[in-house]
């Protein structure tokens, strides 16, 4: 079974503080992505990875950046945490291909920015 | 340009009832439509998965869903509602031109009552 494992279930920072979300998963996936879910707003997509430090920019990529040293890892990483960035954040990956092959999602980091 | 609206933001049923959840979909594409679940504290999960083999898609837990053209629609049903269906339901479409990233729609909420 895929793992994708998120190091933290909760995370409280305070603004202004650098903020590192890790995200490992154990099947040798080429792409890896990190979602940020609002009630009342679905999931929406930060950043993405299709291998190994590449990176490109989903729908809301301000305030974000993220790093892709090795192959199973994805870190998010917020420069300067804001309160507007408390939020549900989900890592997912997938083998590489046509986008037709599932998604496999951790289980979330909640992270609060007082 | 893809997309996918959810209707009904909450959806309460009775134990036993018929569930159905509502997902339309824009695309100019024929699309690859998709249901994840979302059980609380937890990632999302695959339901099951449109890819033009055929119309009517079954996915785990007893959960199907019919895709129909005319309609532009995709939407998620079950017989008969169990207490451990109570979840989040995010029905989700291929991006074009994005090597498949997905767009997901804001969710339903699912209740189940006793």
């Amino acid at each position: 079974d895929v793992k994708v494992t998120q190091s933290s279930r909760y995370l409280v920072k305070r603004t202004g503080e650098k903020v590192f979300l890790e995200c490992v998963q154990d099947m040798d996936h080429e792409n890896m992505f990190w979602y940020r879910q609002d009630p009342g707003l679905g999931l929406r997509l930060i950043y993405f990875s299709y291998d190994v430090k590449m990176k490109e920019k989903g729908d809301i990529p301000e305030g974000y950046s993220v790093s892709r040293e090795k192959k199973e890892r994805f870190s998010l990483i917020l420069e300067s945490a804001s309160t507007n960035q408390t939020s549900m954040y989900l890592c997912a990956s997938r083998v590489h291909g046509d986008g037709n092959s599932p998604l496999h999602f951790g289980n979330g980091t909640r992270l609060t920015v007082t | 340009a893809q997309s996918v609206t959810q209707l009904g933001s909450h959806v309460s049923v009775s134990e036993g009832a018929l569930v159905l959840l509502r997902c339309n979909y824009s695309s100019s594409v024929p699309p690859y439509l998709f249901w994840y679940v979302q059980y609380p504290n937890q990632g999302l999960q695959l339901l099951l998965k449109y890819t033009s083999a055929a119309t009517l898609v079954k996915g785990i837990n007893g959960f199907e869903a019919e895709f129909k053209k005319s309609e532009t629609s995709f939407h998620l049903t079950k017989p008969s509602a169990h207490m451990s269906d109570a979840a989040e339901y995010f029905c989700a479409v291929i991006r074009g031109g994005s090597q498949g990233n997905l767009i997901f729609g804001k969710g339903t909420k699912l209740s189940v009552k006793p």
